[in-house]
Order: C-alpha cells, then sequence, then structure tokens
C-alpha cells in the first residue's frame, strides 16, 4: 500500500503570511494527490485534485505543486478563515492532517 | 449541485451492527460517472476512508475493516448504504458519505454530507 507522510502536523502563521504543507508519498503516484479543507465541526472540503486543479470557486491564494513524489500545498496569502486542518489524499489514504492556526 | 445526507441511530451498543444511509439529491446514484463512499473521523483524530460502492453494486473496502463493512445500494431511491458489524468503542466516529470522482484509485471526494455522530456504549 501507498504510505503518505504529512507535515507539519501543525502549524501557526500571522495573517498576510506564506503557509506551506507537505505530503510525501512512498511511491510514485503520478499526479494523483489531493488536498482538503476542513474547519471545525465541518465535513472536509476539496480545495485541490491532482496536484494543482482548484476546484470551482476556492480562492487563488490556494495551490498546489508537485515534485517526484513530494506534494506542496500552498497558501500565498494566509488569511483568518482559512484557520483549519488541512488534509492531502491519495486514492483511500488520507495524511495524518495539519493544524493550522493564526498567530 | 449534489447534496449527500447522512441518517441513522446516533447510538450502537457494542457488538452490534452500525447502520447508516447516505440520501443524495440533486444527482443520481445510478450513473456511471462516480462512486459512493463512506469515511469516518474518530474524535479528534484523521480521517479514514472505509470504501465505496458502484452503481452496479461493486464494492471496495479498505482491507483494515473489510471483514466487518457491507455497503449497499438502492438506486429506486438514490440511497446508498453502510453496515459495519460488530462494533467495538474504536468504531465511534463522525461517519462521513460522500461521491467519489475519478477512476480508482486516481480519485477524490468532491461531494460530502454534513456528517453523522455515531456513539459506541455498553
Amino acid at each position: 500500500d501507498i504510505q503518505m507522510t504529512q507535515s507539519p502536523s501543525s502549524l501557526s502563521a500571522s495573517v498576510g503570511d506564506r503557509v506551506t504543507i507537505t505530503c510525501q508519498a512512498s511511491q510514485d503516484i503520478y499526479n494523483h494527490l489531493n488536498w482538503y479543507q476542513q474547519k471545525p465541526g465541518k465535513a472536509p472540503k476539496l480545495l485541490i485534485y491532482e496536484t494543482s486543479i482548484l476546484e470551482t470557486g476556492v480562492p487563488s491564494r490556494f495551490s498546489g505543486s508537485a515534485s517526484g513524489t513530494d506534494f506542496t500545498f500552498t497558501i500565498t496569502s494566509l488569511q483568518p478563515e482559512d484557520v483549519a486542518t488541512y488534509y492531502c489524499q491519495q486514492s483511500g489514504t488520507f495524511g495524518q492532517g495539519t493544524r493550522l492556526e493564526i498567530k | 449541485q449534489v447534496q449527500l445526507q447522512e441518517s441513522g441511530p446516533g447510538l450502537v451498543k457494542t457488538s452490534e451492527t452500525l447502520s447508516l444511509t447516505c440520501t443524495v439529491s440533486g444527482g443520481s446514484v445510478n450513473s456511471g460517472t462516480y462512486y459512493w463512499s463512506w469515511i469516518r473521523q474518530p474524535p479528534g483524530k484523521g480521517l479514514e476512508w472505509i470504501g465505496y460502492i458502484y452503481y452496479s453494486g461493486s464494492t471496495n473496502y479498505n482491507r483494515s475493516l473489510k471483514s466487518r463493512v457491507t455497503m449497499s445500494i438502492d438506486t429506486s431511491r438514490n440511497k446508498f448504504s453502510l453496515r459495519l458489524s460488530s462494533v467495538t468503542a474504536a468504531d465511534a466516529a463522525m461517519y462521513y458519505c460522500a461521491r467519489i470522482s475519478g477512476w480508482w484509485p486516481n480519485i477524490y471526494f468532491d461531494f460530502w454530507g454534513q456528517g453523522a455522530r455515531v456513539t459506541v456504549s455498553s
């Protein structure tokens, strides 16, 4: 089975900061990596699929990229409403999650 | 816009069977374009994929739960269901149903229900 290692597990940043979360796959998964945002008490929401394609309606400050088996999720300018836990996902496997807070 | 809604008992006794149903509106479970899935999240923990069912009735379950999971689909009522047998405290979680786009294993969960909280008691 493919393993997904997501880091960091938690992150604190200031409004306007650039935030980066990474997910490493244990083997080549090509571009089949997706990112979700889960706000407290809510269901997860798909933000990015196939590494870099923004779901409809998702703000352009969110982006995704890849280099080999390393995948990166970026928020270019952190906003207060971005406080959430973020998960990567490939097939039936989710990353461990990254809890993002505002300093 | 597709909407999914979970329903079922919020309390299940240890060793009994958990049963949940997901009702889909704004789309059809009888579409060969999508899979229909269950995912769970224990309190304070991450997401665990349980399995999926296709409109044809074919299924694919998480290996760790396979012996206890049964999924079914009712295309006439636009619903699909989850049964998890022999529950223990470890099965207490928020259970989400979701639509899957893409083709296995290259899939993503694009629409989610709001979740159903299941507690397990002795």
